[in-house]
């Protein structure tokens, strides 16, 4: 079964700390891993997007890697602040089944 | 650029009763999507339009889920009739194509509370 899992449900930490975010998947026939942040009462917002054949992709302080042969992915935020608060989550673009499939998200929440 | 449209933001029915979602996407995108969110989880897609074909549906519940995009453009989702394990955000997303490589654009939700 193609499932996405992300690990810690939820993660709290003081303004300014270096922060990551995991994700693993579990077949590495994808064609590519997107990163989403969805705030409170909104919609999902692209933040990354790694294909296949990439290990890394980076964005301001966001930088994501993928590692296709361990099916995980990692999102570091670097100097963390409150406006980050946010749940982030994690989607695969298997090669089978020709849709995203989204993992439960991480909620993380920023402290001034 | 117009994002992806979505109403009612907000709605609050009674066990059984009916409800319907309406979703206009970013213009020119031919792709459109609906994806069902519980509290707590990830987005799980329900049905994919290319148009006005339907791509994908296999996880929509049919006997009580049906949508439409009559011309290519709006759509339409409703339930009918609604369980309490329907309560969750209706989130419309679209894409230029359904080509994997394409950014997937998504609206700010419906937010359906059955009761």
């Amino acid at each position: 079964k193609q499932e996405v899992t992300q690990i810690p449900a939820a993660l709290s930490v003081p303004e300014g700390e270096n922060l990551v975010l995991n994700c693993s998947f579990t077949d590495s026939a994808i064609y590519n891993l997107q990163w989403f942040r969805q705030d409170p009462g909104k919609g999902l917002t692209s933040l990354l997007l790694i294909q296949s054949s990439q290990r890394e992709q980076t964005s301001g302080r966001l930088n994501a890697s993928l590692d296709k042969s361990s099916g995980r992915s990692t999102l570091y935020i670097a100097a963390s602040q409150p406006g980050d608060s946010a749940t982030y989550l994690c989607a695969v673009f298997y090669n089978q089944g020709g849709k995203l499939i989204f993992g439960q998200g991480t909620e993380l929440s920023v402290k001034p | 650029e117009a994002g992806v449209a979505q109403s009612p933001r907000y709605k609050i029915i009674e066990k059984r009763q009916s409800v319907a979602f309406w979703c206009n996407p970013i213009s020119g995108h031919a792709t459109l999507y609906w994806y069902q969110q519980i509290l707590g989880q990830g987005p799980k897609l329900l049905i994919q339009f290319q148009n006005n074909g339907v791509v994908d549906d296999s996880q929509l519940p049919k006997d009580r889920f049906s949508a439409e995009r009559l011309k290519g453009v709006d759509s339409t989702l409703k339930i009918q009739p609604a369980k309490l394990e329907d309560s969750a955000v209706y989130l419309c997303a679209s894409s230029f194509s359904p080509d994997p490589g394409n950014t997937i654009y998504f609206g700010e939700g419906s937010w359906l509370t059955v009761v």
